[in-house]
């Protein structure tokens, strides 16, 4: 149980455009979804957060027009990275929390993630 | 901007082996400490979820233990398996923002034959 896939697991674009990745929860709601990215050799960072039918909240620093979030139901969110450009390049990976698996814990429950390469 | 490190970065031992490793993390605001195992090409799967200051938890040969005064939780594998072999995460979240969590950057853990 818990299982969230993403897709693609990879993608190769060109500088200037859209790319769209997609998180989904296959066997549970998830009323909250996350979005992170890693840069080489570094952390996993939280981009935002979403919330079914709300607006994500970006973290400090992350552009909101530029990575645009839609969680329009309880098992798929959406992060699309406008006008892609090669710092754009990172590895994205999304988790899922419902609450009622989370608990007090607020277990998340991560993609596979996807790897994006801009040219 | 919170700052949870991990040690070592890497780490290569041979089967039998038993090994641990360390995360550290604020030592105020504490809420949650969890534990993920990350192997390449797949999601990371929560191993543990410390919410205790001297919690320590198990699940087979893996364990860990918690000290929230100090700032530091210790990730111990007994008797290393080839399939062991993974990166370990660790990922602290403070009181008011559960749900938010902020990882280290893992040891990437190599067990041979």
């Amino acid at each position: 149980g818990a299982v969230v896939s993403q897709h693609p697991s990879w993608v190769i674009c060109k500088s200037g455009t859209s790319v769209k990745i997609e998180c989904r929860s296959l066997d549970f709601q998830a009323t909250t979804m996350f979005w992170y990215r890693q840069f080489p050799k570094q952390s996993l960072m939280l981009m935002a957060t979403s919330n079914e039918g709300s607006k994500a909240t970006y973290e400090q620093g992350v552009e909101k027009d530029k990575f645009l979030i839609n969680h329009a139901s309880l098992t798929l969110s959406t992060l699309t990275v406008t006008s892609a450009h090669p710092e754009d390049s990172s590895f994205y990976i999304c988790s899922a929390r419902s609450i009622i698996l989370a608990g007090v814990d607020n277990e998340q429950f991560f993609g596979p993630g996807t790897r994006l390469t801009v040219l | 901007i919170l700052n949870v490190e991990q040690s070592p970065q890497s780490l290569h031992v041979q089967e039998g082996d038993s090994t641990n490793f360390t995360c550290s993390f604020p030592s105020s605001n504490f809420y949650a400490l969890h534990w993920y195992r990350w192997e390449t090409a797949k999601s990371p799967e929560a191993l543990f979820v410390m919410t205790l200051n001297g919690d320590e938890k198990k699940k087979g040969r893996i364990s860990a233990t918690l000290n929230t005064k100090e700032g530091y939780s210790y990730l111990y594998i007994k008797g290393s398996q080839p399939e062991d072999s993974a990166t370990y995460l660790c990922a602290f979240s403070e009181t008011g923002t559960a749900s938010k969590l902020t990882f280290g950057t893992g040891t990437r853990l190599q067990v041979t034959l």
